[in-house]
Parts: C-alpha cells; sequence; structure tokens
C-alpha cells in the first residue's frame, strides 16, 4: 500500500467551480502535513500546510483528519491559473523525508 | 532573494556514465534534500542532508550518493547510469531537520540514453 494515496484526475471545471481533493496516508505517525502546486514540467510549489483545525488562505481551504488519516483541499471560485497538479505530501517516520501522493490534475476551463 | 538553484537544468548522459547534480539552498537554511521524479509519479526522496550529515537516505541502489558542502550546498552523484535514472531531480531546502516546509528548486532533467 502506497504511504500517500490520490486520486490522480484529471478534474476538469469550469471557472468559477468548486473542486475538492482527497488524499489518505498510511503512516499513523505522521505530524506534518502539506499541499504542494505543481505546474507542468516545473518545481513544485508549497500550497499550504495543513493544520489539524483545519486552514484557509483565500480561496483555498486545507483541512485534516487524524482519525482517518485523510487529508483534503478545497479550492473555491476557481481560476484558469488554477490549472496545474496538486500535490498531497506527508512526512515521513524519521521525521526527514517527504512522501508524496502521485498528484491530482486540475485543468479549469473557460 | 535567491531561492534553490540547481545546476545544470537539462542533461543528457549514456548508460554507465557518471554524472554530478549540483543544488545551492536557500540562503540561511541548512538541510537540502534529493528527490527523484519520474514522470506521472509523485517525487521520491533519495537522501537528506542536515548540517553536513546524512540524516535519512530513501530506498534507491548505493549508485546514488550526495554529501554537502560547508558552506550547506550539495551535490548528487550518480554512478553506472541506467535508462531508468533518466528523471527530474529535485533538491529541496528547508531551515530545521525535519517536519518543516520545503522550497524546490527548478531541478536537473537527466536524460540517460
Amino acid at each position: 500500500r502506497k504511504e500517500v494515496e490520490q486520486d490522480p484526475g484529471p478534474f476538469n471545471v469550469p471557472e468559477g467551480a468548486t473542486v475538492a481533493f482527497n488524499c489518505t496516508y498510511s503512516n499513523s505517525a505522521s505530524q506534518s502535513f502539506f499541499w504542494y502546486r505543481q505546474d507542468c514540467r516545473k518545481e513544485p510549489k508549497l500550497l499550504m500546510s495543513v493544520y489539524s483545525s483545519g486552514n484557509e488562505d483565500g480561496r483555498f481551504t486545507a483541512q485534516l483528519n487524524r482519525a482517518s488519516q485523510y487529508i483534503s483541499l478545497l479550492i473555491r471560485d476557481s481560476k484558469l491559473s488554477d490549472s496545474a497538479t496538486y500535490l498531497c505530501v506527508v512526512n515521513a517516520d524519521s521525521g526527514y523525508a517527504l512522501n508524496f501522493g502521485k498528484g491530482t490534475s486540475l485543468l479549469v476551463t473557460p | 532573494d535567491a531561492g534553490v538553484t540547481q545546476s545544470p537544468t537539462h542533461l543528457i548522459k549514456t548508460r554507465g556514465q557518471h554524472v554530478t547534480l549540483r543544488c545551492s539552498p536557500i540562503s540561511g537554511h541548512k538541510s537540502v534534500s534529493w528527490y527523484q521524479q519520474v514522470l506521472g509519479q509523485g517525487p521520491q526522496f533519495i537522501f537528506q542532508y542536515y548540517e553536513k550529515e546524512e540524516r535519512g537516505r530513501g530506498n534507491f541502489p548505493d549508485r546514488f550518493s550526495a554529501r554537502q558542502f560547508p558552506n550547506y550546498s550539495s551535490e548528487l552523484n550518480v554512478n553506472a547510469l541506467l535508462l531508468g535514472d533518466s528523471a527530474l531531480y529535485l533538491c529541496a531546502s528547508s531551515s530545521g531537520g525535519g517536519n518543516t516546509e520545503a522550497f524546490f528548486g527548478q531541478g536537473t532533467r537527466l536524460t540517460v540514453v
């Protein structure tokens, strides 16, 4: 079983739509959780950290459910520029390595 | 402010050759990690160095090695290249040894022919 699992998509949504991505992780000892965004053939860029209390950054909301080992990302009012791959990331046992999901592809259309 | 810089950006090598990839972290960051990303997959952890010591190693063969220098820059070396080593190699910089946010360089795209 992979450490971090995501639905690869693709998710095709119209501009202005709300879209949600989900992710599950297998290691209950994981301590840190992140969402990264990766544009085609570019490096991953940190979108936001994810906290148990949930956190919001503009149109983006992240939630963590430790009991279910589940992380989510909600994007409201989608923009064309949101088109990218979204990577769910969990720190490993050692605390030094990050485990990445395969990514969820989002395409926002006019 | 300079972000994480990697060199070279692209590289073509022949099977059996050796390659050295370089990374300079964000100023003030003492931790450098290396990741391999093949097409269609998320990045896979190779190594982490913190304060010049290896703190973690992923599931990669001994052909992969790395080191960190006193100025916190780092090199990743891969010997006896295989076709399957073709990938985007990413360097990540962070301020702490673990559980901290990591910032990636633009990567080195290695093609082995």
